[in-house]
């Protein structure tokens, strides 16, 4: 059972363009996290998506920025007009729904360098 | 390889006791510790996070680790627990020198009975 797929790995992008990030869950997941990591900081949750619905965009900023997981196919975190500060490393987790507990299960991530 | 361990799967504590969840690691660079818990339903928050300086690190709701170099452990502590303590808690390492590779433990889940 493959874990949570994560690609790029890495991505280079220059400022003013578009950066999209994907995540396959876990087989039999339907639950699906961002988050971000920047240097010297923690995991900061981004937005928690449902197939075809998003539950939680809390963490989102709100211009440039936006996520979907649609029916068929991977999430999708999509950057537009990336600017510098983008640069970090961008990380997907899955889950099953369950009543209780909500284990997850994290992707490798992927890097996002702007220059 | 890089891995994370946790020593329980799974926790039962009543109320008022005390919680020690284990953490090790390998890796033989230094590295940023983290804990993360996700209560039932929600999402990822930090807990508590030790880049360097004093190995003994408080972070919110009254929990603390300790980062043990010699042997590559960040435990985490908590004298006393609420039910509402009740989650899932990850430990994870990320190496100073990949900002992009998060190591995480596997998790363990706390079950606090009132």
């Amino acid at each position: 059972n493959a874990g949570v797929m994560q690609n790029p790995r890495h991505l280079v992008r220059r400022r003013g363009q578009e950066a999209r990030l994907r995540c396959s869950p876990m087989k039999g997941h339907s639950h699906v996290y961002w988050y971000r990591q920047l240097p010297e900081e923690g995991l900061k949750f981004m937005v928690y998506l449902q197939k075809e619905n998003i539950i939680d965009e809390s963490g989102m900023p709100k211009e440039r920025f936006s996520a979907e997981f649609p029916k068929e196919g991977p999430s999708i975190l999509r950057i537009q007009q990336v600017v510098r500060g983008d640069s970090a490393a961008y990380f997907c987790a899955s889950s099953r729904p369950t009543d209780i507990w909500n284990t997850i299960y994290f992707g490798e991530g992927s890097w996002l360098t702007v220059v | 390889a890089q891995s994370v361990s946790q020593h329980n799967h799974h926790v039962i504590l009543s109320e008022a006791a005390s919680l020690e969840l284990g953490c090790n690691y390998s890796y033989g660079g230094t590295v940023n510790l983290f804990w993360y818990v996700q209560y039932p339903g929600q999402h990822l928050q930090l807990l508590l996070k030790y880049f360097s300086g004093d190995p003994l690190v408080k972070g919110i709701k009254g929990f603390e680790a300790e980062f043990i170099k010699s042997k590559f452990s960040f435990n985490l502590r908590k004298p006393s627990v609420q039910w509402s303590d009740t989650a899932e808690y990850f430990c994870a390492v990320n190496p100073k020198t990949s900002y992009d590779k998060v190591i995480f433990g596997p998790g363990t889940s706390l079950s606090v009975i009132p």
